[in-house]
């Protein structure tokens, strides 16, 4: 079956630090990749995503961009802020109408 | 726009009860879903849907049952309560199967 595979946290960085989360997946077929944030007490939002390799995503000076050749979709932010402190989710859906989530990564900024 | 609308946001059952989780959207949406979070975890998809009359499972889907009789509502039922299905559950849904997920609040339930 498909799965997603996301870089354990928590993850805690000082305001203005490079942000790279890790996210790899496998699946058959070529499913769209997603990244969601859950801010807390709220439901996921979208944050981005990529329908076919090669795409990149972007969204609020995140990126990410669909590997198929390392089955990877990596998030990253050039400088972090404090409002960015969320739980972070990778996912893929297919065209069947099946998703696959990852188990979030946690990130705290610190002034 | 009220977009996804989940009802109750808490609840407590007691073992073995029986329980329906309502939601409704108001975008027209084909794609409904159902979804449980277990702390420190991601989503686990229990059911969706692609249209009225139309439900399949996903990952997790015993002790529930769906049904889809109208495009806007997606009532989830668990029948007999059980420990193992306190979590937070999500309704959503979406244009297309490769499209955004609208999320509804969420539904916290507790089966003591």
């Amino acid at each position: 079956g498909n799965s997603v595979t996301q870089m354990e946290g928590p993850v805690t960085l000082s305001e203005e630090a490079f942000l790279t989360i890790n996210c790899t997946y496998t699946a058959t077929g070529y499913p769209s990749l997603f990244w969601y944030v859950q801010y807390p007490g709220e439901g996921l939002q979208l944050l981005l995503k990529a329908t076919k390799a090669d795409d990149k995503g972007s969204n609020k000076g995140f990126e990410a961009t669909y590997r198929k050749e390392t089955t990877s979709f990596h998030l990253e932010k050039g400088s972090v802020q404090v409002s960015d402190s969320a739980v972070y989710f990778c996912a893929l859906f297919t065209n069947a109408g099946k998703s696959t989530f990852g188990d979030g990564t946690t990130l705290t900024v610190k002034p | 726009n009220a977009g996804v609308t989940q009802t109750p946001k808490f609840r407590i059952l007691k073992i073995g009860q029986s329980m329906t989780l309502q939601c409704t959207q108001d975008m027209n949406h084909n794609y409904m879903y159902w979804y449980r979070q277990d702390p420190g975890m991601g989503l686990k998809l229990i059911y969706y849907s692609v249209g009225a009359g139309i439900t399949d499972k996903g990952e997790v889907p015993n002790g529930y049952n769906v049904s889809r009789s109208t495009t806007e509502d997606f009532p989830l039922r668990l029948e007999l309560a059980a420990p193992s299905q306190t979590s937070v559950y999500f309704c959503a849904s979406s244009e297309g199967s490769k499209e955004k997920l609208f999320f509804g609040s969420g539904t916290q339930l507790s089966v003591l």
